[in-house]
């Protein structure tokens, strides 16, 4: 699993409240990766990073930001949580197969989040 | 844009094949990939399949992979009711994030 942990595991916020999700993995990988996950959508990409201070958007974005000034450490931040932002966030990292040239993307355990 | 599609249901008898469909729009996509998702739980990475193959096999788990219909197949062997689960398709190239469909339920019924 690539050794990815996410904190916290389950949140409930209220409606303009900052929050900050954790991503942290101990196998120095550069890629790494926000999703988050909704019935009838499968997983969408919020943002992601190929390195330290390194990070751009996904397709979902708004009203998220990113730090990542680590390189096992990757930060989502809600600016301002709103109802719409209530979903599973699932951080994952991307890695070479050995002798494959090929990229495998591993998952955290997710972070479920409820904004009230 | 870049699009990924899966049918949201399946429901098979245990013992038997279980075949899960998925077509794709970007024809540069690399790898084609299946996971495998567990009530509550995070993302397992099942197998994929390089874009330049036809078929990969992998114990009970079998890939076929029509590039010039851009689809795709997961059949598992002999299907058990541990496989029980949502099953999501991916494509990607390179290191670049991936596209998921939205899922498909796999129901195994004893």
């Amino acid at each position: 699993d690539a050794g990815i942990t996410q904190s916290p595991r389950h949140k409930v916020t209220e409606t303009g409240t900052p929050v900050t999700l954790r991503c942290h993995q101990t196998e120095n990988h550069r890629y790494m990766y926000w999703y988050r996950q909704d019935p009838g959508h499968g997983l969408r990409l919020i943002h992601y990073s190929y390195g330290v201070k390194d990070t751009d958007k996904g397709e979902v974005s708004d009203g998220y930001s990113v730090s990542r000034s680590k390189t096992e450490d990757f930060l989502l931040t809600l600016e301002s949580a709103t109802s719409s932002q209530t979903s599973v966030y699932f951080c994952a990292i991307s890695r070479l197969a050995g002798g494959l040239s090929s990229y495998e993307q591993y998952f955290g355990p997710g972070t479920r989040l409820t904004v009230t | 844009g870049e699009d990924v599609e899966q049918s949201l249901f399946l429901s098979v008898r245990e013992g038997d094949s279980s075949v899960i469909n998925c077509t794709y729009t970007d024809s540069s996509s690399t790898y084609l990939y299946w996971y495998k998702q567990e009530p509550g739980a995070g993302l397992q990475l099942l197998t994929y399949i390089f874009s330049n193959m036809d078929m990969k096999q992998d114990q009970r788990l079998t890939v076929l992979l029509n590039k010039k219909d851009k689809h795709l197949s997961l059949r598992i062997a002999d299907t058990q009711t541990g496989d029980s689960a949502i099953y999501f398709c991916a494509e990607g190239t390179g290191r670049r994030a991936l596209t998921f469909g939205s899922g498909t339920r796999l129901q195994v019924q004893p």
